[in-house]
């Protein structure tokens, strides 16, 4: 079970809109630690969808949108296409009495019908 | 262009030690941060253990803690996972990724291919 809990799958068709959650708790999102996002076609390295909640890097569309209050974030999608059929993953930054370590969502699966 | 190319993967026999590289090339390797993530075959992505650009900070997931060591020679841009007490469980395809910044905070924004590692006898 991930730290950060995501649905395993969404699905929508193309032009609609959808959202992936990401809960996390008071020790890596709700600590203020950012959240970043990552989508990962079948068969190929993950690719930084967005940073810091909300940025995008370079290339990325802005029908990629991110948002984080408290202990949640989400990714929207908007204007679905074929080539957004991929998984998606969610990533933030955990402190315990273990130490500090990066964690990972479970990841969603992103079904464009 | 920023490169990662991981190597060192293979078939190796529980409780054996094998080490991975990963050789950079298209950036400034010692103003980065660095982690390895792995992917267990039809499984998430899972954060194994990240090295700030100097080696002064340094993190490992609680299920390779004590059996991993990361490590870094800026020199030849290249970064290094010694694995040993290997388990079936640490299967995977292990990545090798950039960070955004110096520090292990930052998101990772480039990966190499990965190099897959098989545990099994």
């Amino acid at each position: 079970q991930s730290v950060l809990a995501q649905p395993p799958s969404v699905s929508g068709a193309p032009g609609q809109s959808v959202t992936i959650s990401c809960t996390g708790n008071s020790s890596n999102l709700g600590a203020g630690y950012d959240v970043h996002w990552y989508q990962q076609i079948p068969g190929t390295a993950p690719k930084l969808l967005l940073y810091a909640s909300t940025d995008r890097p370079s290339g990325v569309p802005d029908r990629f949108v991110g948002s984080k209050s408290g202990t949640s974030a989400s990714l929207a999608i908007t204007g679905l296409q074929a080539e957004d059929e991929a998984d998606y993953y969610c990533q933030s930054y955990a402190s315990s009495l273990n130490g500090r370590k990066w964690v990972f969502g479970g990841g969603t699966k992103l079904t464009v019908l | 262009e920023v490169q990662l190319v991981e190597s060192g993967g293979g078939l190796v026999q529980p409780g054996r030690s094998l080490r991975l590289s990963c050789t950079a090339s298209g950036f400034t390797f010692d103003d980065y941060a660095m982690h390895w993530v792995r992917q267990a075959p039809g499984k998430g992505l899972e954060w194994v253990s990240g090295i700030s650009w100097n080696s002064d900070d340094i993190g490992y997931a609680d299920s390779v803690k004590g059996r991993f060591t990361i490590s870094r020679d800026n020199a030849k841009n290249s970064l290094y996972l010694q694995m040993s007490s290997l388990r079936p469980e640490d299967t995977a395809l292990y990545y090798c990724a950039k960070g955004q910044g110096f520090t292990l905070l930052d998101s990772l924004d480039y990966w190499g291919q990965g190099t897959l590692l098989t545990v099994s006898s």
